[in-house]
């Protein structure tokens, strides 16, 4: 079945680094969703990308769609604290049923 | 808009009781999913009720069981806890389609 490769696992990163992430997929997907999950928490979206190659920001945070339909990478500019927790990529197969990566986990050094 | 609730947030039990857990969709939302998520692993599909039928159903042991009610509220049981039941379940809700799913905060399940 389908499945998606998020790297890196975690990072550890100073306040104020920016992060990039990605996630790839052997597969194409027509939809590509960013989450975020706080501890104890569900998850958030962030982003929703729906055409290739869109790049779609949301404050410090932009995200975009790979140009093959198989990747999708997102960014977060001058990190703060809160950005710390889990960062998901997501995209529905052909029954709608999402299909999720394991996760990058974002740690800031004090 | 009020976002999806989940009943209750915490819960222990022991090996071999059952659990029923709820979930209220966002108002107007046909669509709830249900996932497992443990310790350092991504969200594990369990199953997606729209409109009170199953749609979509994980690979999961039939101890786990769904349904959905006429209102869209869902709930989810398992049965024979078993010590690896243990996790955050989380319940998600969309309009139906290819539109994106908004979480609840969980239920975290203890089993002892």
């Amino acid at each position: 079945g389908q499945q998606l490769n998020q790297s890196p696992q975690s990072m550890f990163i100073q306040e104020g680094e920016d992060v990039s992430m990605n996630c790839t997929s052997s597969s194409i997907f027509n939809t590509w969703l960013w989450y975020k999950q706080d501890p104890g928490e569900g998850p958030v979206l962030l982003i929703a990308l729906y055409k290739a190659g869109e790049l779609t920001s949301n404050g410090r945070l932009t995200a975009q769609f790979g140009i093959t339909r198989k990747d999708s990478f997102l960014n977060i500019s001058a990190s703060i604290p809160s950005d710390v927790g889990i960062y998901f990529c997501a995209g529905p197969d052909s029954n709608y049923q999402l299909i999720w990566g394991a996760g990058t986990k974002l740690i800031i050094k004090p | 808009k009020a976002g999806v609730t989940q009943t209750p947030r915490y819960l222990i039990k022991t090996r071999g009781q059952q659990v029923t857990l709820s979930c209220s969709p966002i108002s107007g939302h046909r669509s709830v999913s249900w996932y497992q998520q443990t310790p350092g692993q991504g969200l594990q599909f369990l199953f997606e009720y729209f409109s009170e039928t199953q749609r979509n159903k994980g690979n999961f042991p039939g101890r786990f069981s769904g349904r959905q009610f006429s209102n869209s509220r869902s709930e989810m049981n398992v049965s024979t806890l078993e010590l690896g039941d243990s996790a955050l379940y989380l319940c998600a809700s969309s309009s139906g389609g290819r539109e994106t799913q908004y979480f609840g905060p969980g239920t975290r399940l203890l089993v002892l």
